[in-house]
């Protein structure tokens, strides 16, 4: 159990466009689902964190009116990379905090969207 | 912002010698420690775990160790194979249950067969 799924696995789109990417969890509810940032040889950078039926919370440095987060329900959060420029290039993950369970963090993760913008 | 140019600390170890990965994390206060595997191109996946109130934790062939007063954790692959290839990261949990991960930077496995 714990499945998390990310749609689309991999994307290419040009400058200027915008690019949804959706993550699920598959199997269990998540009231919360963080979204990260990897760029090559590098560490997870937490983006955003997101919780059902509220704002997200965006790390410092994150732009929120670029990168749109939307958690309707308790197994989809979608994120949105507007207006997408060759340096929002980076491999998107997004992890889901099971609801009602542990009373420490635990996170499942997504296998990852690798976005590529031309 | 990120940081550009890092290169991985990387491990080369050979075929069913141990392993040994290194972590240093930030607070004091975090209450919770988490050991991932990443594959290239993949999201990364779940190893073994720690709380605060141990010093010590082992899995099936992993053993995590802990060491608050110096604020290390270290993961021992037993027997490495070379399906064991791959970056680690490790994850401290700030913030207690509704807090989030902040992630080291991670460290290159390379089995040599």
């Amino acid at each position: 159990g714990a499945v998390v799924s990310q749609h689309p696995s991999w994307v290419i789109c040009k400058s200027g466009t915008s690019v949804k990417i959706e993550c699920r969890s598959l199997d269990f509810q998540a009231t919360t689902m963080f979204w990260y940032r990897q760029f090559p040889k590098q560490s997870l950078m937490l983006m955003a964190t997101s919780n059902e039926g509220s704002k997200a919370t965006y790390e410092q440095g994150v732009e929120k009116d670029k990168f749109l987060i939307n958690h309707a329900s308790l197994t989809l959060s979608t994120l949105t990379v507007t207006s997408a420029h060759p340096e929002d290039s980076s491999f998107y993950i997004c992890s889901a905090r099971r609801y009602g369970r542990s009373s420490y963090n635990e996170q499942f993760f997504g296998p990852g969207t690798r976005l590529t913008v031309l | 912002g990120e940081s550009v140019g890092l290169h991985l600390p990387t491990l080369s170890v050979q075929e069913g010698d141990n392993s040994i990965i290194n972590c240093a994390y930030s607070n004091s206060a975090s209450d919770y420690f988490i050991w991932y595997k990443q594959e290239s191109g993949k999201g990364p996946q779940f190893i073994i775990d720690i709380r605060s109130n141990m010093d010590k934790r082992q899995g099936q062939r992993v053993t995590v160790l802990l060491n608050k007063t110096v604020k290390h954790l270290s993961l021992q692959i037993a027997a490495t194979q070379p399906g064991d290839s791959a970056v680690y990261f490790c994850a401290e949990n700030y913030g207690g249950s509704q807090g989030n991960l902040i992630f080291g930077k991670g460290t290159k496995l390379s089995v040599k067969p």
